[in-house]
Parts: C-alpha cells; structure tokens; sequence
C-alpha cells in the first residue's frame, strides 16, 4: 500500500540553528500537507502544496514539494524554543476521499 | 476560529465494553474523518465519511468499529467490543474541500 516516510525520527539544535526534515511518498501525491503537533497535543494543520516543484513559504518555515511530487521537505530557519514539537507531512493519496497518509513525523527539541 | 470538538478528553474502559467517542465537527464542513495514534506513533487513518456514508475505510476499521452523523452535527465512532490493543488518542478531523484538515483535540482511549 501507499507509505509516506518521513526522517529523521529525532532532531535536537540549539536554538538559533537550523533544521530541516523530509518527506518520501511510495506513490505520486495529489498534493503534501504539513502539520504541527505539539507534545500532548493535536495536529494543526500548517500548509498544503500542489504543484510540482511548489515552494511555500510562512516566516522563518520554507516547504518544498519535489519535481516527481514524491517528496517534500520543511525547512526552519534560526529555530526558536516556540518550534518544539513533532512535525508531520501528510500526503493526499490518489483516492477521492481526501485520505491522508502520515508519515512517521521528526520530533525537534530546541534547547535554549 | 472554528473548532473541532471531542468528547471525552480521556476513557478508560474495561476491555470488552463498548465505547462511543463523540466529535461535533465544524459546522460547514462536508468531510469527516477518525484517525488514531498510538503513543508516540505516526497518525492512522481509520475511516472517511461524506455525504452520510462511508467513502474509504483502513485495514483496522474492522467489524468491530461503526461511524455515524446521528443529527447532522455529531459525528461519532463506536467500537463495539474493545480490545487492548484498541488504546490510543482518537482523533476526529473535518475539512471542507480537503484543503487543510482541522483536527479536535482528540479522546485518549485506554482499555484495561
């Protein structure tokens, strides 16, 4: 079945450094949706990208959907202790029912 | 701003019993979902509904789980005969037209 992996499963900076994660689809995505999740918390939903090659910015976040829209990756710029949590990419599979595909999120520590 | 709203916040429920998790979704939203997480795992997709039916369902939601919109406003799911492995943070999620998903803040299900 379709799988979306997503790594590292970890990632501690200091704050002020960078961090990026990634997103691989098994299958082509209709489109690749982030989240936030917060430590005891729910998924907030951050941003959607569509098209191929499709870079979004929001702030000190920069999202990128791949050429084949395989992949995806976020990037922060300059972490702060606010950036804490697990960071999901969620992709849109090719079936009409809106489904979403998770991948196994990068939980990011900040230490200050 | 809008909000997905679940209830309860946390179940404890002896295995074997049946439980009814409960979702109000947002109001003008015609997509509903469950998904489920299990401590510090990615997040799964259980089941889709529109349009007062069932459009996709995963491998877990067997027999023993039902979805229903009893009143056009909650959104429930029941899981008939709970088993151990049924613990985990039960997600209720809505979305208009699958752009962005909002997500409540979820029923943490443990069965003893």
């Amino acid at each position: 079945g379709q799988q979306v992996m997503q790594i590292p499963q970890y990632q501690h900076v200091q704050e002020g450094e960078d961090f990026t994660t990634y997103c691989n689809s098994s299958t082509t995505l209709s489109n690749i949706q982030w989240y936030k999740q917060r430590p005891g918390g729910h998924p907030v939903f951050l941003i959607q990208l569509v098209k191929s090659g499709e870079v979004k910015k929001q702030k000190r976040l920069t999202f990128q959907f791949g050429e084949a829209k395989k992949n995806s990756s976020l990037h922060i710029t300059a972490t702060q202790t606010t950036d804490v949590g697990t960071y999901f990419c969620a992709g849109l599979g090719s079936s009409n029912t809106g489904k979403l595909i998770f991948g196994q999120g990068t939980t990011l520590q900040v230490k200050p | 701003e809008p909000e997905v709203t679940q209830t309860p916040s946390h179940q404890v429920t002896q295995m074997g019993q049946e439980v009814i998790l409960r979702c109000v979704p947002i109001s003008n939203h015609l997509y509903f979902y469950w998904y489920r997480q299990i401590l510090g795992q990615k997040v799964e997709f259980l089941v889709s509904f529109y349009n007062n039916e069932i459009s996709e369902k995963s491998e877990i939601f067997d027999d023993q789980f039902s979805v229903e919109r009893p009143d056009g406003s909650n959104f429930t799911l029941k899981i008939r005969s709970t088993k151990l492995e049924d613990s985990a943070m039960y997600f209720c999620a809505s979305t208009y037209t699958n752009y962005g998903y909002t997500f409540g803040s979820g029923t943490r299900l443990t069965v003893v």
